[in-house]
């Protein structure tokens, strides 16, 4: 079973700052998703990757395969961006049985 | 296009009683996926599913069961409520497997076991 690990737990910012949330994972996998779920809530996929980086917006997303890594950055922070980012990886590596979650890093853009 | 819905949104059950929940999506997924959310825990699958007709255990199955007897929904079943079971129940569907594309996920259904 592949075991996930996120860094921070907990992060404050202030409005405008780069944030970089780490995400760690033991198996190797064939993909990778980085998911919000927001003060309500809900969650929604924000992105799956299997390697190197992905941009949307704001938001980018890498990923090092060989070294099991992982990292969901924010640039120019906004308050709106206040919600938790969980990294998740297929449970068994490569099997069809779910996503092995994070427990997720708490973010907090302060205006 | 509503995607993924759950019903009920609340429910407070008793211990030892039943109930089901149901979760719906219009996107003609393959795969539908079962989670509880427990605090100060990742997000867990209990059940999933990948086709009609067909169920498989996750990583915390004990006490639940499943049916998807059609292809847009899924049912998560608690035959005798226990505390334990207090959580926040997310369904989720995706197109193909965990490596293939995103999951969306249902609002959740906040159950409370006395």
């Amino acid at each position: 079973k592949n075991e996930v690990e996120q860094s921070p737990q907990n992060l404050t910012a202030q409005e405008g700052e780069f944030i970089t949330i780490n995400c760690s994972y033991s198996v190797g996998i064939s993909a990778l998703h980085w998911l919000q779920q927001h003060p309500g809530g809900g969650i929604v996929s924000l992105f799956m990757l299997s390697s190197g980086k992905k941009k949307h917006g704001r938001l980018i997303a890498t990923i090092n395969i060989q070294e099991k890594h992982s990292s969901l950055h924010i640039t120019a922070s906004h308050p709106r961006d206040s919600a938790v980012y969980i990294c998740a990886v297929p449970h068994s590596g490569g099997g069809a049985d779910g996503l092995t979650f994070g427990k997720g890093t708490h973010l907090i853009i302060q205006p | 296009n509503a995607g993924v819905t759950q019903t009920p949104k609340f429910r407070v059950l008793k211990t030892g009683q039943s109930m089901t929940l149901l979760c719906a999506q219009d996107m003609n997924h393959e795969y539908m996926y079962w989670y509880r959310q427990d605090p100060g825990m990742g997000l867990r699958l209990i059940h999933y599913s990948v086709g009609e007709g067909t169920t498989a255990k996750g990583e915390v199955p004990d006490g639940y069961n499943v049916s998807r007897l059609k292809k847009q929904n899924f049912l998560l079943g608690l035959e005798s409520a226990a505390p334990s079971q207090t959580s926040v129940y997310f369904c989720a569907s995706s197109p193909g497997g965990p490596w293939m594309g995103e999951q969306f996920f249902g609002p959740g259904t906040r159950l409370t076991v006395l």
